[in-house]
């Protein structure tokens, strides 16, 4: 089963609008890390937020975590056409191999101009 | 400064061929990591390794695939005797010493005819 649950997993909003995904995971993590991917291109980092921070902000970006409800949000401000892809949380498992990340399924944003 | 570079891009093999997938992480990174992607599905984590070891392959299947990471060249991922359901892109991921982010790059989409 997915470690990350992203939610929704379609948004459609409109240039200039805020989008808010979010992430739900299961077991105990030592960090979180947002990637964005474009259609059929790999994925790129965004922000990494570790499980002792509840907020951390990256230009457009915010990320908040909630280790009690195993959640996290990201929001991203004043949306441009440019931010058009699909967002996907990752979690590392508490003992885990580093770098054996666990995707979600991932949100598809699209925003129209 | 290239980033991870994988090929080829895409790659069309019949039922029982095999397929190689090649990737050479981002310069100075000795860690290389391997993701399955299907179609409107997010990452599932296949194997890790470093220069010439495997560190974790708990998401590799145990029959037809294979992966190594010489000391020399770059890390190939070998499936042999594709089936259909090996149809999908793979990505490669670098990262270097205790850096959790992960560079990713362009994947191989395989289509198994």
């Amino acid at each position: 089963s997915q470690q990350g649950e992203e939610d929704p997993q379609a948004l459609s909003i409109q240039e200039g609008e805020n989008a808010t995904m979010n992430c739900s995971y299961k077991t105990s993590i030592n960090n979180l890390q947002w990637y964005r991917q474009n259609s059929g291109r790999g994925l790129v980092h965004l922000i990494l937020i570790r499980s002792n921070e509840r907020e951390k902000h990256s230009g457009r970006l915010r990320v908040t975590l909630d280790t009690s409800k195993k959640s996290s949000s990201l929001l991203i401000t004043a949306s441009r056409a440019a931010d058009t892809a699909s967002y996907f949380c990752a979690t590392d498992a508490w003992g885990g191999s580093q770098g054996n990340l666990i995707f979600g399924k991932g949100t598809k944003l699209s925003v129209k101009p | 400064n290239a980033g991870v570079m994988q090929n080829p891009r895409h790659l069309v093999r019949r039922r029982g061929q095999e397929a190689r997938l090649r990737c050479s992480p981002m310069k100075g990174h000795s860690h290389v990591y391997w993701y399955r992607q299907l179609p409107e599905e997010g990452l599932k984590f296949m194997v890790y390794l470093q220069k010439e070891n495997i560190i974790d392959e708990s998401g590799m299947p145990k029959e037809r695939f294979s992966a190594e990471f010489p000391k020399e060249g770059p890390s190939i991922l070998r499936i042999q005797q594709v089936v259909r359901g090996d149809s999908a892109a793979y990505f490669c991921a670098s990262k270097g010493g205790t850096n959790e982010k992960l560079f990713f790059g362009s994947g191989t989409q395989l289509s198994v005819l």
